[in-house]
This record gives structure tokens, C-alpha cells and sequence, in this order.
């Protein structure tokens, strides 16, 4: 099976604050990865697909890129509303399977 | 636009059977693959399985044994039996939509519903 791991597991920022979210892949996921936000009591929001592609309506304040092993989430500029968890997730090999989160908190 | 909502009882007897449904709007559930997650209380996210458009179905390997994933394309619906449950099955569960046949990400998800296991 492939084991996600994102970094750091919290992260203290502040408005305005350009934060970057890292996920590794036990073993290669080529581009096959998705990044996912979750805000408290709700479903998750799918930001961005194949690593660097934006998902239709979200802000371009976002943004994906790695291949292989190493992944990052970009939040150029944090707005109060992206203070939420983000998770990836890897498709390119059954079973599919989540990072374990990053939680984006107010500093 | 596809929206999703599950429901089934909120309260399952230990050594029950979970068993929820999700009901698919604005689109054809013949038309995509579905798939349910789950997130236990204050952690992170599950993938449970899978059902294609035809019916074909895949399962993470440790639930494989108690899970079954269906669907009910007269009703727009696809649903999860879970059998055996312990307090670790304990989670809110969601079902979503997969993107496609060839990238199995979630493109749309339903609201979640909380599944608590107990006497």
C-alpha cells in the first residue's frame, strides 16, 4: 500500500501569510495526486487534481506542484476563509489513500 | 450540478449491520463511478470502496470481509453495508462522486453522516 505523509501536521499563520503544505509519497505516485479542503462539521472541498490542476471554481490563490514522491499546497495570500484542514490524497495505485492532514490555524 | 445526501440510522448496535444509503441528484448514477469514506471523530479520511457504472466493485483490503457497496439505478441510488461493527467503525461517513474511471479523486462529495456505534 502507499502511505501519505503531509508536514507539518499544524500550521500557524496569519492573514495575508503565504504557506506552503507538504505530502510525500511512500513510493511513486507519478502526478496522481489530489489536494482536499475540509473546514470543521463539513465534507471535503476538492481544491486541486493531477497535482497542479485547479478544480473549477476555486481561487487561483491556490496551487499544486511535485511529481513522484514530494507534493506541495500553495496559499499565495491566506484569506480568514482558508483557515481549514487540507488533506492529499493518491489515485495512481488501489487502495487509495489520504494524508493524515494539515490543520491551517490563526497564529 | 451532482449533489449527494446519505442517510440511514445515526445509532448501530455493536456486531449489527451498518447500512446507509446516498441518494444521487442531478445526474445519472449510471453515468460515474461512486465511493464511500469515512472520517472517525477529530481524525483523517478513509476511503471504504468503490461501485462502477456496471456495477463492478473494489474494497480497501481491511474491510474487505464485512463491506458491500451497491447500487439501485431505478432509485438513484447507490448504498454500504457494513457488518460486525465495533466502536471502531465509529465515524462520519460520506459518500462522493469518483471523477472518472481513470482518476479516482472525489469531485463531489455528500454532506456526511455521523454513524455512532454503541449499546
Amino acid at each position: 500500500d502507499i502511505h501519505m505523509t503531509q508536514s507539518p501536521s499544524t500550521l500557524p499563520a496569519s492573514v495575508g501569510d503565504r504557506v506552503t503544505i507538504s505530502c510525500r509519497a511512500s513510493q511513486s505516485i507519478d502526478n496522481w495526486l489530489a489536494w482536499y479542503q475540509q473546514k470543521p462539521g463539513r465534507a471535503p472541498k476538492l481544491l486541486i487534481y493531477k497535482a497542479s490542476s485547479l478544480e473549477s471554481g476555486v481561487p487561483s490563490s491556490f496551487s499544486g506542484s511535485g511529481s513522484g514522491t514530494q507534493f506541495t499546497l500553495t496559499i499565495s495570500s491566506l484569506q480568514p476563509d482558508d483557515f481549514a484542514t487540507y488533506y492529499c490524497q493518491q489515485y495512481h495505485r488501489f487502495p487509495y489513500s489520504f494524508g493524515q492532514g494539515t490543520k491551517l490555524e490563526i497564529k | 450540478q451532482v449533489q449527494l445526501q446519505e442517510s440511514g440510522p445515526g445509532l448501530v448496535k455493536p456486531s449489527e449491520t451498518l447500512s446507509l444509503t446516498c441518494t444521487v441528484s442531478g445526474g445519472s448514477i449510471s453515468s460515474s463511478y461512486w465511493s464511500w469514506i469515512r472520517q472517525p471523530p477529530g481524525k483523517g479520511l478513509e476511503w471504504i470502496g468503490y461501485i462502477s457504472s456496471s456495477g463492478y466493485t473494489n474494497y480497501i483490503p481491511s474491510l474487505e470481509s464485512r463491506v458491500t457497496i451497491s447500487l439501485d439505478t431505478s432509485k438513484n441510488q447507490f448504498s454500504l453495508r457494513l457488518t460486525s461493527v465495533t466502536a471502531a467503525d465509529t465515524a462520519v461517513y460520506y459518500c462522493a462522486k469518483v471523477q472518472s474511471n481513470w482518476a479516482y479523486y472525489f469531485d463531489h462529495w455528500g454532506q456526511g453522516t455521523l454513524v455512532t456505534v454503541s449499546s
